[in-house]
């Protein structure tokens, strides 16, 4: 089946730059998806495609695909970032979604 | 504006049902696919299963097989969603989420709705 592996948990300083990966188990790699969830909200979707922003969404936050691994950077982290970090992929072909185990970010 | 309001919190004992529900607004109800994904306390985000609100197709997660079932009403635009012999490690908070009209992910979601199971 279809797996993406996050880290449990990222720490940065306020203003610098937080790498979170996302790692498949399989080729081909299918689209990722990141959502952010604060602490008692629903997730909010942050990067789609890999590495487009919806609308709303700061530009610190990018996406990047190489191979198996995809990577959400957030450039001059703000102590609002502190949250839950989810990718997402789906399995069109059989028709199953699926998240990695969430990475915890925060901000020293 | 797109809003999935879901149904309140529930307690349910082992063994029992679960219904909750989800109404969305704001959107062309039959365009956009449905989901249920849940997390359990503490931990992360769970698929459970998708409906097309037009025709009623559904597809779930292996691991829910035979014990879930989501479906729609579209006179009140309202997808629900049944877990049958719920267990302890059933307990979570259940959210709707829209699908995306133009990738595989969740563009909306509901704000959950909080399951306790306890005898």
């Amino acid at each position: 089946s279809y797996e993406l592996t996050q880290p449990p948990s990222v720490s940065v300083s306020p203003g610098q730059t937080a790498r979170i990966t996302c790692s498949a188990n399989t080729l081909p790699k299918e689209h990722v998806f990141w959502y952010q969830q604060k602490p008692g909200q629903a997730p909010v979707l942050i990067l789609y495609k890999d590495s487009e922003r919806p609308s709303g969404i700061p530009g610190r936050f990018s996406g990047s695909s190489s191979g198996t691994t995809d990577t959400l950077t957030i450039r001059g982290v703000q102590a609002e970032d502190e949250a839950d970090y989810y990718c997402q992929s789906a399995v069109s072909s059989s028709t199953y979604w699926v998240f990695g185990g969430g990475t915890k970010l925060t901000v020293l | 504006q797109v809003q999935l309001v879901q149904s309140g919190a529930v307690v349910k004992k082992p063994g029992a049902s679960l219904n909750i529900s989800c109404k969305t607004s704001g959107y062309s109800f039959s365009a956009y696919y449905l989901h249920w994904v849940r997390q359990a306390p503490g931990q992360g985000l769970e698929w459970m299963g998708i409906i097309n609100p037009s025709g009623g197709k559904t597809t779930y997660a292996q691991k829910f097989q035979g014990r879930v079932t989501v479906t729609t009403d579209a006179s009140t635009r309202t997808v629900f969603l049944e877990l049958s012999s719920l267990r302890f490690e059933d307990a979570a908070v259940y959210y709707c989420a829209r699908n995306s009209g133009f990738d595989l992910s969740f563009d909306f979601w509901g704000r959950g709705t909080l399951v306790t199971v306890s005898s």
